[in-house]
């Protein structure tokens, strides 16, 4: 059973630019949660989609955002980048939002 | 607010030499804890969830085990291959609670 995959794996970017990450959850899943990890602040929630509605959103501006396909695919912008959002940006996904939580490779984003 | 506090930040451990991994966590209502193993550059490895205070899961070298404050992964004759970054989360009950709140993690080295 193949796992989640993010793509890009690697993004480079300049101050000001926009990025959209890539998410595919595992075969079955419906829940797609989305993470930042930094070396300071650790593992923080963005947000989190079932079915194509976002039930939960963390405590980030709303420069971050989300959206989530038929096909349970999600993606994540972010716009007007700030050289703060260097991160690994991690994508989990769950049967439900009561299991467990499989992650990605995750996306390492950098802001020149 | 949900918090997870693990210590020690840090451990090194010669290879053999048992120890203990400790978590800590405060929740309004507790729905799963939750233990993670990442390697550098890599998307967290679920290892076990963990329900209710008292219930203990074992897998190879790690047995994960919970009280109704905290929880413990224990590393039983570790190998050098264990060394990686172990996290701890948990999911709290109630409408809207699917993130995962994670601690910042106990980075483990296991020396031959």
């Amino acid at each position: 059973k193949a796992g989640v995959t993010q793509t890009p794996r690697y993004l480079i970017k300049t101050r000001g630019q926009q990025v959209t990450l890539s998410c595919s959850p595992i075969s079955g899943h419906r829940s797609v949660s989305w993470y930042q990890q930094t070396p300071g602040q650790g593992l923080q929630f963005l947000f989190e989609y079932f079915s194509e509605t976002q039930r939960n959103k963390g405590n980030f501006p709303g420069r971050f955002s989300g959206r989530q396909f038929s096909n349970s695919r999600s993606e994540m912008n972010v716009s007007t980048l700030e050289l703060g959002d260097s991160a690994l940006y991690l994508c989990a996904s769950s049967f439900n939002s009561n299991n467990e939580q499989f992650f990605g490779p995750g996306t390492r984003l950098t802001v020149l | 607010e949900d918090q997870v506090t693990q210590s020690p930040e840090a451990l090194r451990l010669q290879e053999g030499e048992s120890s203990s991994l400790n978590c800590s966590y405060t929740v309004s209502g507790l729905r799963g804890l939750f233990w993670y193993r990442q390697d550098p550059g890599k998307g967290p490895e679920f290892l076990f969830t963990l329900y209710s205070a008292g219930e203990e899961k074992e897998k190879e070298r790690l047995k994960a085990t919970l009280t109704k404050k905290e929880s413990f992964l224990h590393i039983t004759a570790p190998k050098p291959e264990d060394s990686a970054t172990y996290l701890c989360a948990v999911q709290a009950t109630g409408a809207g609670s699917y993130q995962l709140t994670f601690g910042k993690g106990t980075k483990l080295s296991v020396i031959p």
